[in-house]
């Protein structure tokens, strides 16, 4: 079945740091992918999105990458802040025809970034 | 708007009792969706209601498990004789219904979560 596989964490990084969360999947056809972030004390928020193969979702400095090729969708961002800490969940949507829109989430990475 | 909201916040209970959970959807919302999110599972997909209706129940772990939806609203998850091993947090998640020919759910927005701890 369709799989999500994170890197483990923590992470911990200084201020400023550059920042990259491994995320690779399995799926059939062509699933949409998915950052969510969770703040400490917070719900999961929809950090971005990409649809299809190549598209680069983008948000408050955060990019990733569809690569089909390598199925694969990175999370990175150039500096990092404080108030970036928390634990991200990279997640999969299966494609229209056999799906209900479910999420497929990975097993979460939590970031800590020290000022 | 208002977001999604859950309650109770949190529940303690002891092994054996039944449990409701609830969830109040964003307004609109026809999708909505339960998960789980315990230590030792991750973030693991429970069920999904379109209106009153629940055509994906296949992350339900056992039949202690039910949930229902009335009024295309709020939805209730019951856990019924809990055991330990249902200590986690449920999220309850609404999204809208797309308009194109296949209906397509939408973005998900998520509640704060229900925080179960089974003695």
């Amino acid at each position: 079945g369709d799989s999500v596989t994170q890197m483990e964490g923590p992470v911990t990084l200084s201020e400023e740091a550059f920042l990259t969360i491994n995320c690779t999947y399995t799926a059939t056809g062509y699933p949409s992918l998915f950052w969510y972030v969770q703040y400490p004390g917070e719900g999961l928020q929809l950090l971005l999105k990409a649809t299809k193969a190549d598209d680069k979702g983008s948000n408050k400095g955060f990019e990733a990458t569809y690569r089909k090729e390598t199925t694969s969708f990175h999370l990175e961002k150039g500096s990092v802040q404080v108030s970036d800490s928390a634990v991200y969940f990279c997640a999969l949507r299966g494609p229209h025809s056999s799906n209900t829109g479910k999420l497929i989430f990975g097993q979460g990475t939590t970031l800590q970034v020290k000022p | 708007g208002a977001g999604v909201s859950q309650s109770p916040s949190n529940k303690v209970t002891e092994k054996g009792k039944d449990v409701e959970l609830r969830c109040d959807p964003i307004s609109g919302h026809t999708a909505l969706y339960w998960y789980r999110q315990s230590l030792g599972q991750g973030l693991e997909f429970l069920i999904y209601f379109q209106g009153n209706s629940a055509p994906d129940k296949s992350g339900l772990p056992s039949d202690r498990f039910s949930a229902e939806r009335t009024g295309g609203s709020v939805s209730t998850l019951t856990i019924q004789r809990t055991q330990q091993e249902d200590s986690a947090v449920y999220l309850c998640a609404s999204s809208r219904v797309g308009a194109g020919p296949r209906d397509w759910p939408r973005e998900q927005y998520f509640g704060p979560g229900t925080r179960l701890t089974v003695t």
